[in-house]
């Protein structure tokens, strides 16, 4: 199975900071990658998908790129809203799997 | 407007089983593969089962083979997730998915399933 390793597992930010996370898959997935936001008590959230196209609705301040088998998520500036859990996934075959997530708290 | 709703979650001793319900409204449920995925309280996401938009073909993780059954009425609109000789370790949100290309677009607001004696 393909294994994801994401990091940090917990990031503290301020208001307006950039901030990145990574995610690097064990085999190639080609651009197969979706990253999604989780808050507490809700279901996870699609922000990028296809590693770098942005989910209709998703504020622009998101952004997903890819180099090889590493991909980023990064917030350009951060917001109130977007302090939250952070999650990729991998969707090359049928068993997806999924990064640690990383926390993004204040 | 598309909702997905879970049941059926609860506390359930180890080794007895239990089935989940997705009830899907506001698209053509026939037209979809869906998903099973599970959430620890506090932890990752994790994958469970796939079934395609007949119920012709399913997938399973490892963790789940032998025990979980996916399977989909399709004229009900229904999604189910019979779990049987359920673990400690099955303890977990579970949540149902409806795929797309995106790879999922919608999910459900997850049931809590609680394996304790």
């Amino acid at each position: 199975d393909i294994q994801m390793t994401q990091s940090p597992s917990t990031l503290s930010a301020s208001v307006g900071d950039r901030v990145t996370i990574t995610c690097r898959a064990s085999q190639s997935i080609s651009s197969w990658l979706a990253w999604y936001q989780q808050k507490p008590g809700k279901a996870p959230k699609l922000l990028i998908y296809k590693a770098s196209t942005l989910e209709t609705g998703v504020p622009s301040r998101f952004s997903g790129s890819r180099s090889g088998t590493e991909f980023t998520l990064t917030i350009s500036s951060l917001q109130p809203d977007d302090f939250a859990t952070y999650h990729c996934q991998q969707y090359n075959s049928y068993k997806w799997t999924f990064g640690q997530g990383t926390k993004v708290e204040i | 407007q598309v909702q997905l709703v879970e049941s059926g979650g609860g506390v359930v001793q180890p080794g007895k089983s239990l089935r989940l319900s997705c009830v899907a409204s506001g698209f053509t449920f026939s037209s979809f593969p869906m998903n099973w995925v599970r959430q620890i309280p506090g932890k990752g996401l994790e994958w469970v089962a796939v079934i395609s938009y007949d119920g012709n073909n399913k997938h399973y993780a490892d963790a789940v083979e032998g025990r979980f059954t996916i399977s989909r009425d399709n004229s009900e609109n229904t999604l189910f997730l019979q779990m049987n000789s359920l673990r400690s370790e099955d303890t977990a949100v579970y949540y149902c998915a409806r795929e797309s290309t995106r790879p999922t677009d919608y999910w459900g607001q997850g049931t809590l399933v609680t394996v304790s004696s």
